[in-house]
């Protein structure tokens, strides 16, 4: 199936802790997206890259690292894990105006 | 800079009866104009969007939207409710289309009632 995809679904881990978040997207897209929403379900964008390139940053924390290998993939990395972390995040892409397509998103929870 | 407003987080109507949820836009150029559905625990899914084409624009799932420039509102309608329309409704506005950021209002809950 055509779609993006991210991995895990779940996440649990401690504060302090390192994790990543891999996101993948088969449609063909030039441009990616990390989104979080938080425990209100407000959703608002981290980073996007356009062709590998970081074009968009959103005042997040240094400790949040996205890396495009390429265009069909951005993953997220965080260091040093906070309680306010816990969030789900979406992966996402684009091409052109015709619309940003979501992944199903990774909830992660920061005990 | 843009921005959407969300009127009404909870939304209540009954089966096969109209659904109205409301959504204003303020933006420095002409909007791209988006609607997405949450259903539990899933990810967005895209309604229907507004690119400067039609002022009516019609979706998935029976759901429409209009633009209308001078009350600067894209409220999305169906005509008649179903169980299966019960998620969280978010509307977002882009100034630059789908390739730029998407700027999302608070949501709004619909609930649909027997």
């Amino acid at each position: 199936d055509t779609a993006v995809s991210q991995t895990p679904k779940y996440l649990v881990t401690q504060m302090g802790n390192d994790k990543s978040i891999k996101c993948e997207q088969n449609l063909g897209h030039d441009t990616m997206y990390w989104y979080k929403q938080d425990s209100k379900k407000f959703l608002k964008i981290m980073f996007s890259y356009n062709n590998k390139e970081l074009i968009i940053n959103e005042t997040v924390p240094n400790r949040f690292s996205p890396k495009s290998p390429d265009k069909a993939h951005l993953n997220l990395h965080i260091n040093s894990l906070e309680l306010g972390d816990s969030a789900v995040y979406f992966c996402a892409s684009s091409q052109g105006t015709g619309g940003i397509d979501f992944g199903p998103g990774t909830r992660l929870t920061v005990t | 800079a843009q921005s959407v407003t969300q009127l009404g987080s909870h939304v209540s109507v009954s089966e096969g009866a109209l659904v109205l949820l409301r959504c204003n836009y303020s933006s420095s150029v002409p909007p791209y104009l988006f609607w997405y559905v949450q259903y539990p625990n899933q990810g967005l899914q895209l309604l229907l969007k507004y690119t400067s084409a039609a002022t009516l624009v019609k979706g998935i799932n029976g759901f429409e939207a209009e633009f209308k420039k001078s009350e600067t509102s894209f409220h999305l309608t169906k005509p008649s409710a179903h169980m299966s329309d019960a998620a969280e409704y978010f509307c977002a506005v882009s100034e630059t289309g789908g390739g730029n950021k998407l700027t999302f209002g608070t949501g709004t809950q619909l609930k649909v009632e027997l």
